[in-house]
C-alpha cells in the first residue's frame, strides 16, 4: 500500500533564506508526481507537476525533483518570501488509471 | 477556462438535513474527483469518475453519501441525512488523462451542527 510522508511537518523560517520541503512515497513504482500549495480557507493550486519520465521541474523560485528508485521527492524554494507562506503537499500517482495518494503537507511560514 | 467550480461555498445545515455539493469540472477533462479534507485526516479521496463514470468509490464513508455525474459538465455529492461528524472541507477536482495532473476547486466547507 503506497503510504506518503512529509517531513518536516512544520517549518518556520526567516524571508530571503533557500529551503527544501521534502516527500517520500513507499511504492517506487508511481507514474507522476505533483506538488500543491494550500492557502488557509483555499483550494489547492498546482505548483509543479513531474511526470514519471522527468527528473525535475522548475518555475520560477520553485525547483521539484523526483527519485523514484530512493521513493523521494524535494521541493527547493528559493528567496522566500512572506508571501510563500502556506501549507504544501505532494501527491503521487501510482499509476495512470488509479487513485492519487496525498501526503499530510509541510506548513511552512515565511516571517519578515 | 473559469477552472473548476463548486457552490456553495459554505454551507450551514442541521443533523439530519439533506445536503447537495456541486461541482462543474473544466471543459473536456474527463476525470473528476471529490476529496474531503479535515484537520484529523487530511483530504481522502471519496469517490471519482471517468467519463462520468464512477470508477472507484471506495472512500465514500458509508451509505448516506452518494455521488452523481449525469454529464460531463456537472457532478453532485449528496449527503443524506446529515451528521456533525460530515463537517469538512470537500473538493472537487477535474483532469484530463493523468499526466497532466490536477485542477482543484475552491471547496466547500460544510458545518453540521
Amino acid at each position: 500500500k503506497q503510504e506518503v510522508t512529509q517531513i518536516p511537518a512544520a517549518l518556520s523560517v526567516p524571508e530571503g533564506e533557500n529551503l527544501v520541503l521534502n516527500c517520500s512515497f513507499t511504492d517506487s513504482a508511481i507514474y507522476n508526481l505533483q506538488w500543491f500549495r494550500q492557502d488557509p480557507g483555499k483550494g489547492l493550486t498546482s505548483l509543479l507537476l513531474i511526470q514519471s519520465s522527468q527528473r525535475e521541474q522548475t518555475s520560477g523560485r520553485l525547483n521539484a525533483s523526483l527519485d523514484k528508485s530512493s521513493g523521494r521527492s524535494t521541493l527547493y524554494i528559493a528567496a522566500s518570501q512572506p508571501g510563500d507562506s502556506a501549507t504544501y503537499l505532494c501527491a503521487v500517482f501510482r499509476t495512470s488509471y488509479d487513485k492519487v495518494i496525498f501526503g499530510p503537507g509541510t506548513s511552512l511560514s515565511v516571517i519578515p | 477556462d473559469a477552472g473548476v467550480i463548486q457552490s456553495p461555498r459554505h454551507e450551514v445545515t442541521e443533523m439530519g438535513q439533506e445536503v447537495t455539493l456541486r461541482c462543474k469540472p473544466i471543459s473536456g477533462h474527463d476525470y473528476l474527483f471529490w476529496y474531503r479534507q479535515t484537520m484529523m485526516r487530511g483530504l481522502e479521496l471519496l469517490i471519482y469518475f471517468n467519463n462520468n463514470v464512477p470508477i472507484d468509490d471506495s472512500g465514500m464513508p458509508e451509505d448516506r453519501f452518494s455521488a452523481k455525474m449525469p454529464n460531463a459538465s456537472f457532478s453532485t455529492l449528496k449527503i443524506q441525512p446529515s451528521e456533525p461528524r460530515d463537517s469538512a472541507v470537500y473538493f472537487c477536482a477535474s483532469s484530463t488523462e493523468r499526466s497532466y495532473g490536477y485542477t482543484f476547486g475552491s471547496g466547500t466547507r460544510l458545518t453540521v451542527v
